[in-house]
């Protein structure tokens, strides 16, 4: 199985700040990676699907990057609900696969 | 609006066995792969099966190959899955999942999920 690291584990970070959250494949993906947002208690949501495409309904100053193995997303200044954890996901090849999450808390 | 709802979570032993339900509203189940991803207490997301929309072979987690079985019935906008053999580590909260594509495929629409604990 494809395997997903994603670094870092936490950061901790203020409002209004830039933020960028990794994520590495044990293979090539071509774009086909996802993050999704999870808040405590919350079901996930998706933010970004295709590698870089913005899901309807979420804010611009999220954005992702990346293709092969190695992507990024990226959120500008930093509002109060986004302090939450984000999990990146491959869904190149069976069976899918999540990383083990990016924690983003309050400084 | 898209609406998920799970069912069928509860306190089982080990070895034992439970069948989820999620009964889908909101959109054209028959159009659209679904999937099982489950999220074990304060650990992260972890996919565990997926049907395509024609209901075309499953594909299972290796944790769970064997002894998980996914299935759909769009007649009745519903998605199962049958869990066998039971172990502690797949006390979870399950969560029933849509699948879209536009290029690639990804995970749009999540249910509340439904509580499982395998526990003697």
């Amino acid at each position: 199985a494809i395997q997903l690291t994603q670094s870092p584990s936490s950061l901790s970070a203020s409002v209004g700040d830039r933020v960028t959250l990794t994520c590495r494949a044990s293979q090539d993906l071509t774009s086909a990676v996802a993050w999704y947002q999870q808040r405590p208690g919350k079901v996930p949501k998706l933010v970004i699907y295709d590698a870089s495409s913005l899901e309807v309904g979420v804010p611009s100053r999220f954005s992702g990057s990346g293709s092969g193995t190695d992507f990024t997303l990226t959120i500008t200044s930093l509002q109060p609900e986004d302090f939450a954890t984000y999990y990146c996901q491959q869904l190149n090849e069976y069976p899918y696969t999540f990383g083990p999450g990016t924690k983003v808390d309050v400084k | 609006d898209v609406q998920l709802v799970e069912s069928g979570g509860r306190v089982e032993r080990p070895g034992g066995s439970l069948r989820l339900s999620c009964v889908a509203s909101g959109f054209t189940f028959s159009e659209y792969g679904m999937n099982w991803v489950r999220q074990g207490p304060g650990r992260g997301l972890e996919w565990v099966a997926g049907v395509f929309w024609n209901g075309g072979s499953p594909y299972y987690a290796d944790d769970v190959k064997g002894r998980f079985t996914i299935s759909r019935d769009d007649a009745k906008n519903s998605l199962f899955l049958q869990m066998d053999n039971l172990r502690a580590d797949d006390t979870a909260l399950y969560y029933c999942v849509r699948e879209n594509w536009d290029q690639t495929f990804y995970l749009d629409h999540w249910g509340q999920g439904t509580q499982v604990i395998v526990s003697s």
